[in-house]
């Protein structure tokens, strides 16, 4: 079983739209998660990192589900320069390993 | 601006020769470093965990004599892919973890290997 499982999309949505994602994590040990951000051929970039209590960055919100075991990530008002696959991360502290999602494509159309 | 440095970017080789990625962390010191490898539309696969002064954690099925890691300082770790085979083109990516707080890993710009 992958320790993170994420829907790879994609996702085509239209600009202005409201986009979600989610990421389901199977190690209840798990103790940080954060989303990424990846551009095509490029290295993915932290976008933000999700808080017990959630927490938002403008248009992005990131919630976490200790009890169901997943993470998600909320767009608003997309934007044609949000086209990019999100990853979700997960942080084992004991191994401070890392295992990321395969990641979600997403693609604002005009 | 960036916080670890990932050098070469772009390499292409011919089949049978070794190719040596290095990877920086520029204003701190990582005494973990992470060697990813990337495949077209396809996620970033853990190769190993590169500890300073001790051997690297290689992930299952990733040969360790195959890719060679050096992490000699707290600022520096080398992957070394040796005889390298056109199966081993791919895109690897390092990071480093920066304690504060929460573990947030940062990445190298990643190097994109082409093996002919």
């Amino acid at each position: 079983r992958k320790e993170v499982e994420q829907d790879p999309g994609p996702f085509n949505v239209p600009e202005g739209a409201t986009v979600a994602f989610n990421c389901t994590y199977s190690n209840s040990a798990s103790q940080s998660f954060f989303w990424y951000r990846q551009d095509c051929r490029k290295e993915p970039k932290l976008l933000m990192s999700v808080y017990s209590s959630g927490n938002e960055d403008g248009r992005f919100t990131a919630q976490l589900n200790r009890a169901s075991q997943y993470i998600s990530l909320l767009i608003r008002d997309s934007k044609l320069s949000d086209s990019a696959t999100y990853l979700c991360a997960v942080n084992i502290f004991a191994g401070n390993q890392f295992y990321f999602g395969t990641g979600t494509s997403l693609t604002v159309i005009p | 601006g960036a916080v670890v440095s990932q050098h070469p970017s772009w390499v292409i080789c011919k089949s049978g020769t070794s190719v040596k990625i290095e990877c920086r962390s520029l204003d701190f010191q990582a005494t973990t470093m992470f060697w990813y490898r990337q495949f077209p539309k396809q996620s970033l696969m853990l190769m190993a965990t590169s500890n300073e002064g001790s051997k690297a954690t290689y992930e299952q099925g990733v040969e360790k004599d195959k890719f060679l890691i050096n992490h000699a300082s707290l600022t520096l770790s080398t992957l070394t892919v040796t005889s390298a085979h056109p199966e081993d083109s791919s895109f690897y990516i390092c990071s480093a973890t920066r304690t504060s707080g929460k573990n947030i890993q940062y990445f190298g710009a990643g190097t994109r290997l082409s093996v002919l």
